[in-house]
């Protein structure tokens, strides 16, 4: 199954700054998710990530603020744009395993905003 | 909007009882998944339900799905300390659109 190497760990931010997050698979997938999970919260679907054209955002989550990139098939960021104390999550990404048996998950980036 | 609800939020069991925790969706769908979470730590596959009826071991664990009810179940037997994490059931329309369970959090007290 693929492995997803996720990066920051961890970030303590100013308010109004931003954060750009990593995640690098040891094979190439088509698709990438990008989720939130708010403190004591279950996870939410921010977009997914297709490679060579524009992200695709849920409900609640825009471009502006979670500007996505998706270079190529191995690779995606997510950045966390004017950030405020709201926006302190984990934030994780995500890919299909093959055979429709599920999705695997980066080790997640827990975000804290000041 | 497809909604996932699960029971109990929060769970406080001692070890070696058994318990459920149950999964209920909004929308058919013929693919439930479960997975555990350790405090600060990603999340870790523990089943994939592919079809109603199916039925997944593992350990102590133990899956279910029921698509007509619209239910999925994971049993614990024997409850031990290891077992204590957030489990997260997870459901797919699509390919693509994957959503998740409220979480429960299990705790297993000696």
């Amino acid at each position: 199954s693929a492995v997803i190497s996720q990066k920051p760990s961890r970030d303590i931010c100013q308010r109004g700054t931003s954060l750009t997050i990593q995640c690098q698979v040891d094979s190439q997938v088509t698709m990438m998710f990008w989720y939130r999970q708010q403190p004591g919260q279950s996870l939410t679907l921010i977009a997914t990530a297709n490679q060579g054209s524009e992200a695709t955002y849920e409900s609640g989550f825009v471009i502006d603020k979670f500007p996505i990139s998706r270079p190529n098939l191995t690779f995606s960021t997510l950045t966390v744009s004017n950030m405020s104390p709201e926006d302190s999550s984990i934030y994780l990404c995500s890919v299909g395993l093959t055979g429709g048996s599920g999705y695997t998950f980066g080790s997640g980036t827990r975000l804290t905003v000041v | 909007e497809l909604k996932v609800e699960q029971n109990p939020l929060f769970l406080s069991m001692q070890e070696g009882k058994n318990y459920t925790i149950y999964c209920n969706y909004s929308t058919t769908s013929d693919r439930l998944y479960w997975y555990r979470q350790d405090p600060g730590k990603s999340l870790e596959s523990l089943f994939v339900l592919l079809s109603n009826g199916a039925v997944k071991q593992e350990g102590r664990l133990m899956a279910s799905l029921d698509t007509k009810a619209r239910l999925s179940t994971l049993h614990i037997t024997a409850a031990v300390h290891d077992l204590s994490a957030t489990y997260f059931c997870a459901v797919s329309l699509t390919g693509n659109q994957f959503y998740f369970g409220t979480g429960t959090s299990l705790t297993v007290i000696p």
